[in-house]
């Protein structure tokens, strides 16, 4: 079975520190991942994806994601955080059967301070 | 570039009352999700369309609910009654691929059942 798991419910940082938020999945073969945020009151929105092709993906606002075979994970980092990346951030994974079902993680709640 | 519509953005309403939200996709998307969120249990997908043919219900919690899409173009998820419990905010989502596909969120539907 396929799950993925959020290792921080809550990160907190400086404004123009790095962030690292961290996710570890289980699958029992190259999955799909994702990142989405959800900002207060509104939708959620793709940061990235992985699809088995380049193991780092860049995605909008200066977020990128690492693909790690070996330890599982699929951490999103990004160099410099800015006020506006205060958000609830979600890693996804895709199971393989085509079913539809995304798999969510618990989700992290990124609080940047100034 | 319209995004995905829901409507209402909130309902405050009794325990018993039918409630209905309502989804517009984004144009020639041919995938449709439901989501519910809640702070007990985060992100459940509830029902999920394809090419307005509704492909797993499994996540609809039971049968006071019933979802529909009978164009491409509209979607309503309905409470018949509506349960204290039931309170949450409600996703829809659209994708133009089923799988792995991108999920272009609403921005919710706030459900408050007293």
């Amino acid at each position: 079975a396929q799950s993925v798991t959020q290792l921080d419910s809550h990160v907190s940082v400086s404004e123009g520190t790095p962030v690292l938020l961290r996710c570890n999945y289980s699958s029992s073969y190259s999955p799909s991942l994702f990142w989405y945020v959800q900002h207060p009151n509104k939708g959620l929105q793709l940061l990235l994806k992985y699809t088995s092709a380049a193991t780092l993906v860049k995605g909008i606002n200066g977020f990128e994601a690492e693909f790690k075979k070996s330890e599982t994970s699929f951490h999103l980092t990004k160099p410099s955080a800015h006020m506006s990346d205060a958000a609830e951030y979600f890693c996804v994974v895709s199971p393989l059967s085509n079913t539809g079902k995304l798999i969510f993680g618990q989700g992290t709640t990124l609080q940047v301070k100034p | 570039d319209a995004g995905v519509i829901q409507s209402p953005r909130h309902e405050v309403t009794e325990m018993g009352q039918e409630v209905t939200l309502r989804c517009k996709p984004i144009s020639g998307h041919n995938s449709l999700f439901w989501y519910r969120q809640t702070m007990m249990r985060g992100l459940e997908l509830l029902i999920y369309f394809n090419n307005n043919v509704p492909i797993d219900d499994s996540g609809m919690p039971e049968d006071r609910f019933s979802a529909k899409m009978p164009n491409a173009s509209f979607s309503t998820l309905k409470i018949q009654p509506s349960e204290p419990r039931d309170s949450a905010v409600y996703f829809c989502a659209s994708s133009p691929s089923p799988f792995p596909g991108e999920l272009f969120f609403g921005e919710g539907s706030r459900l408050t059942v007293l």
